[in-house]
């Protein structure tokens, strides 16, 4: 059975940093490019940033780039998102998510976590 | 750029079906995927590229895709398809990811 759990959120406050991290299991990590979506408290799906299954490929959304950095490990099987310089309107539920490629559609989810950027 | 375009909010009453449309320029060009979410849960697949049912999503979905307009309908609707659904595309020139804003699907 396929799971991906997240973990890593929490409170943080404007400017600060947060990572998060995503454990896969369940099926062959490094066959499927990974991504991380968010949904702000009552608002709709929001792609943040996908990851090839190798890792030497990635892109990210406008809202983002150049303050979130995504990345994995295949030999421990787990996602990151490092994220600087956060802003209030990042606060969001994240989730993990893997697809066979980086076009392809999201096939696994995880649960999500919540990041709350606040003072 | 790209933008696409779904209704907030669809009703239907159960056992009919119902319709929600992803309306963007040229999106029959495109794979569209569909993704299905409950109060309080993760999204979950329910149609791949326009048409394609994943395991375990009942039959009574199925996609179309042509001109300006995706579409997701679902036959019999039942209370548990209440949900917020979410219709996606990959835009190639700029290596994106792109949503919908989500339909609400109420069942009256």
């Amino acid at each position: 059975e396929v799971h991906l759990l997240e973990s890593g959120g929490g409170l943080v406050q404007p400017g600060g940093s947060l990572r998060l991290s995503c454990a896969a299991s369940g099926f062959t990590f490094i066959d499927y490019a990974m991504t991380w979506v968010r949904q702000a408290p009552g608002k709709g799906l929001e792609w943040v940033s996908t990851i090839t299954g190798s890792g030497t490929g990635t892109c990210y959304a406008d809202s983002v780039k150049g303050r979130f950095t995504i990345s994995r490990d295949n030999s421990k099987n787990t996602l990151f998102l490092q994220m600087n310089s956060l802003r209030a309107e990042d606060t969001a539920v994240f989730y993990c998510a893997g697809g066979y490629s980086r076009s392809s559609e999201f096939v696994y989810w995880g649960r999500g976590i919540l990041v709350t950027v606040s003072s | 750029s790209y933008v696409l375009t779904q209704p907030p909010s669809v009703s239907v009453a159960p056992g009919k079906a119902a319709k929600i449309t992803c309306g963007a320029d040229n999106i029959g060009r495109e794979s569209v995927h569909w993704y299905q979410q409950q109060p309080g849960q993760a999204p979950i697949l329910v149609i791949s590229n326009d048409s394609d049912r994943p395991s375990g999503i009942p039959e009574r979905f199925s996609g179309s895709n042509s001109g300006n307009t995706a579409t997701l309908a679902i036959s019999r609707v039942e209370a548990g398809d209440e949900a917020e659904y979410y219709c996606q595309v990959w835009e190639t020139s700029t290596e994106h990811w792109l949503f919908g804003g989500g339909t609400k699907l109420t069942v009256l």
